[in-house]
């Protein structure tokens, strides 16, 4: 399979709590990224790292990324209702071919008020 | 920022008809757009690599007959899926831009 693991696959919270999300991927890669897709809808380009970093923050956003292990996490802080989504990571292998992305097979979050 | 332009957002269409969905580029030029494919509750898996002015690069188990890519301009790539049948029903969506991160709306397919 091309795609990713991601996990959990489901994850309720309550409103102010902080949800992790991870993500194991199998090849080599360029960078990675997160997106979060609410029901329905089209893809939001959260964040993205590359593979010479480890950590990486945006607002509410820390992501990680450790290529030994080949996985990294997705944290966010202080969740809000309005959090609740789908989120995905996706890689782009080495030597990518301009845009080509790998997705993992998403965590639903659901952040309850 | 860039942004990509999907359309329609939904269709429904009868079986064994051919349904044409549209990409766009809106402020930038994309030699290359990306079409995936989500079925529900699933994650998005990569149809094809549509390249401006050349044939499209379709990834394996994706009929290249059944989903005709056509990238004519730099702003504009369309997925026609021809004979349509209930299992090709899904959530259709393109990406683009230079890094491909730039994703459109999405097109709800539902073939009846």
């Amino acid at each position: 399979s091309q795609q990713g693991e991601e996990d959990p696959q489901a994850l309720s919270i309550q409103e102010g709590e902080n949800a992790t999300m991870n993500c194991s991927y199998k090849t080599s890669i360029n960078n990675l990224q997160w997106y979060r897709q609410n029901s329905g809808r089209g893809l939001v380009h959260l964040i993205l790292i590359r593979s010479n970093e480890r950590e990486k923050h945006s607002g509410r956003l820390r992501v990680t990324l450790d290529t030994s292990k080949k996985s990294s996490s997705l944290l966010i802080t202080a969740s809000r209702a309005a959090d609740t989504a789908s989120y995905f990571c996706a890689t782009a292998r080495l030597y990518n071919q301009g845009g080509k992305l790998i997705f993992g097979q998403g965590t639903e979050l659901s952040v309850k008020p | 920022g860039a942004v990509v332009s999907q359309h329609p957002s939904r269709v429904i269409c009868k079986s064994g008809t051919s349904v044409k969905i549209e990409c766009r580029s809106l402020d930038f030029q994309a030699t290359t757009m990306f079409w995936y494919r989500q079925f529900p509750k699933q994650s998005l898996m990569l149809m094809a690599t549509s390249n401006e002015g050349s044939k499209a690069t379709y990834e394996q188990g994706v009929e290249k007959d059944k989903f005709l890519i056509n990238h004519a301009s730099l702003t504009l790539s369309t997925l026609t899926v021809t004979s349509a049948h209930p299992e090709d029903s899904s959530f259709y969506i393109c990406s683009a831009g230079g890094d491909g991160y730039t994703f459109g709306s999405g097109t709800r397919l539902t073939v009846v």
